[in-house]
């Protein structure tokens, strides 16, 4: 079946550094959708990509849909504190019967 | 706020016991998607409602089962519970159900079999 790798697993950072993490698929995806999750909460759509080559931000978030259809990446610019927490990603195509195929997540954790 | 709401936010019970968890979607969204979350894990996707029929399936076992009922609120009943049954489970809804819809998640129950 379909595997997405999302990668880092996690990440260790100082408050002010820039982040990046990225997800791969083994197939063509229509949508790419990233979300952050907080402790004990659900998850919460950050950005959504709709066509190869797009490059979306939301704030400090800048996530942009690959070429290839097959990978896209997530930045945070100077994170702060309160960007800790999972991050997910997630793709949609026409085969998965519209289902969304999760990564893993990346954990984000600032040093103090 | 997603305007996803989810009941209970706790649920402590026993094994071999059922529960039921309770989900009302966004108004106006006719899809409705149940996850699992065990400690430390990804989302395991379990089963997606449409506008009352069954859409997909997930990695769902059969001593569960779930159902949207017409006023579009869902139910996800677990039944015969076992400790491994311990875990996040999230009510996810959209506007449609097929390609690009994003999916917005409630706050989830925490369930706990002892």
């Amino acid at each position: 079946g379909q595997q997405l790798n999302q990668s880092p697993q996690s990440m260790f950072i100082q408050e002010g550094e820039d982040v990046s993490m990225n997800c791969t698929s083994s197939s063509i995806f229509n949508t790419w959708l990233w979300y952050k999750q907080e402790p004990g909460e659900g998850p919460v759509l950050l950005i959504a990509l709709y066509k190869a080559g797009e490059l979306t931000s939301n704030g400090r978030l800048t996530a942009q849909f690959g070429i290839t259809r097959k990978d896209s990446f997530l930045n945070i610019s100077a994170s702060i504190p309160s960007d800790v927490g999972i991050y997910f990603c997630a793709g949609q195509d026409l085969d998965s019967n519209y289902q969304l195929i999760w990564g893993a997540g990346t954990k984000l954790i600032i040093k103090p | 706020d997603s305007g996803v709401t989810q009941t209970p936010k706790h649920l402590i019970t026993a094994t071999g016991q059922r529960v039921t968890l309770r989900c009302s979607p966004r108004s106006g969204d006719l899809s409705v998607y149940w996850y699992q979350q065990s400690l430390d894990q990804g989302l395991q996707f379990l089963i997606q409602y449409y506008n009352g029929e069954e859409r997909a399936k997930g990695n769902i076992l059969e001593r569960f089962s779930a159902q949207q009922f017409p006023d579009l609120h869902s139910e996800l009943n677990l039944s015969s519970l076992e400790l491994g049954d311990s875990a996040l489970y999230f009510c996810a809804s959209s506007v449609g159900g097929g390609l690009n819809n994003e999916q917005f998640f409630g706050p989830g129950t925490r369930l706990t079999v002892l």
